[in-house]
């Protein structure tokens, strides 16, 4: 069983609408969560990262977090070309493991 | 200006050669990472390093080696002994800027790309 899991996608968006990315986790003592995105040929980066249940917002991208569910996704408003990449779930447990495990990607195209 | 570096950005190995992946950083973090990432695959760990000559094997060490002599410094060795090294390699640092246990966040270089002969 994969810990953390993504839909690979892809998922295709027109501009100016949201999109919608999930990721679940498996091991229930995961406290740390991060999306990072990835254009092709390139590096991660990161984007949001979140710790507490509820909503995290920093511009266009909202974070979810739902520990009981084990579930975090990442919300992307008024889409933009720009905004096409594989977009990468991370989680990591915080009691003496450093350890990120991320998710495969998923990857999101936006439709001018 | 304040970073991650990685040299070289593509790298050839021929059959039986050890090749040194160089990763250096300035941004004063503790932790370093080195991942390993295939094509339609997610990130797989490597080797990881917390201080200064001490590291720990990641999910996927066979094959691969490091040093952590200095704190900028953070070098991995790809031996002969890893058959299949075809895949981008990419080197991370981390700090904790939330300031809760275990809130570290981890930044990545450019990579390099690793191919072989």
């Amino acid at each position: 069983q994969k810990e953390v899991e993504q839909n690979s996608g892809p998922l295709s968006v027109p501009e100016g609408a949201i999109a919608s990315l999930n990721c679940t986790y498996s091991d229930r003592v995961s406290q740390s969560f991060f999306w990072y995105r990835q254009y092709s040929g390139k590096s991660p980066e990161l984007i949001m990262s979140i710790y507490s249940n509820g909503d995290k917002e920093d511009g266009r991208f909202t974070a979810q977090l739902n520990k009981a569910s084990q579930y975090v996704s990442l919300l992307i408003r008024d889409s933009q070309p720009s905004d096409s990449a594989t977009y990468l779930c991370a989680v990591k447990a915080n009691f003496g493991n450093e350890k990120l495990t991320f998710g495969t990607g998923t990857r999101l195209t936006i439709i001018p | 200006d304040g970073g991650i570096t990685q040299s070289p950005k593509y790298l050839f190995r021929k059959e039986g050669q050890n090749v040194t992946l160089s990763c250096e950083q300035n941004l004063n973090h503790d932790a370093m990472y080195w991942y390993r990432q295939d094509p339609g695959q997610g990130l797989r760990l490597i080797y990881y390093s917390q201080i200064v000559n001490d590291f720990q094997k990641g999910d996927i060490a066979e094959g691969y080696s490091v040093s952590r002599e200095k704190k900028e410094s953070f070098p991995l060795t790809v031996t002969s002994a890893q058959k299949n090294p075809t895949a981008f390699y990419l080197c991370a640092s981390s700090i904790n800027l939330a300031g809760g246990p275990g809130q570290e966040t981890q930044y990545f270089g450019p990579g390099t790309r690793l191919l072989v002969l």
